[in-house]
């Protein structure tokens, strides 16, 4: 049972536009969720996170949203350049309460490429 | 945020044998966790690495086949043990710091064994 989705596994933007990446979870108890960017042979690099209270939080070119009754965030990137080519993974956590708590569980990646 | 340095970056093996992963971080951290990457694939939680204890490890994973060691809070090491094919992946460690939800990943060791 997949409990992060991440649907696309790809997506090609033009530098300058507006990337979106989406992310779907089933788990109710995720409370705390993250965006990580990958390149090859290289470890996952923190992006951005948002908390379960937020419905938004924005960092420079990268924002994040939340949407708690859909079970659902988002990643944007404006605007795009060459340089965010890479893999994006959405991360989900439980928190400090019960089993399984502030391990994270990943969706499978969306591979981004932004062409100049 | 946490840096975090892993030894050795890849390594090519044959069946049968073990490897052991170091991972140093550059400050403390409250949790340290392993992941594997899998070809293709996202990243899995192998255990939670917990200071001076027994590791915690998720399901479809055991202490025979992945012995961890945190001696203190800012270093563990991971052992792939009698491996096979199957076992080639990345493998990732994690820190959580004191004051943050946050995990910070060190570069992964690639692992092939042929």
């Amino acid at each position: 049972d997949q409990q992060v989705k991440q649907n696309s596994p790809s997506l090609s933007v033009q530098e300058g536009r507006i990337s979106i990446l989406n992310c779907d979870y089933t788990n109710s108890m995720f409370d705390y969720f993250l965006w990580y960017k990958k390149y090859p042979a290289e470890g996952p690099t923190f992006l951005i996170s948002i908390s379960s209270i937020k419905d938004k939080n924005e960092d420079g070119r990268f924002t994040v949203f939340l949407n708690k009754s859909a079970k659902h965030l988002s990643l944007h990137i404006v605007p795009s350049q060459p340089g965010d080519s890479a893999v994006y993974f959405c991360a989900a956590s439980a928190g400090p309460s019960g089993a399984g708590s502030y391990q994270l569980t990943f969706g499978k990646g969306t591979k981004l490429s932004v062409i100049p | 945020s946490a840096v975090i340095s892993q030894k050795p970056s890849r390594d090519i093996c044959q069946r049968g044998t073990s490897l052991t992963i170091q991972c140093q971080v550059d400050s403390q951290v409250t949790m340290m966790f392993w992941y594997r990457q899998q070809p293709g694939q996202s990243l899995t939680l192998i255990a939670t690495a917990n200071q001076g204890s027994e590791a915690t490890y998720e399901s479809g994973f055991v202490i025979d086949k992945f012995p961890i060691s945190r001696p203190n809070l800012t270093f563990s090491t991971l052992t792939v043990s009698n491996m096979s094919p199957e076992d080639s992946s990345i493998y990732l460690c994690s820190g959580r710091g004191w004051s943050t939800d946050t995990q910070y990943f060190g570069p992964g060791t690639r692992l092939t064994v042929l």
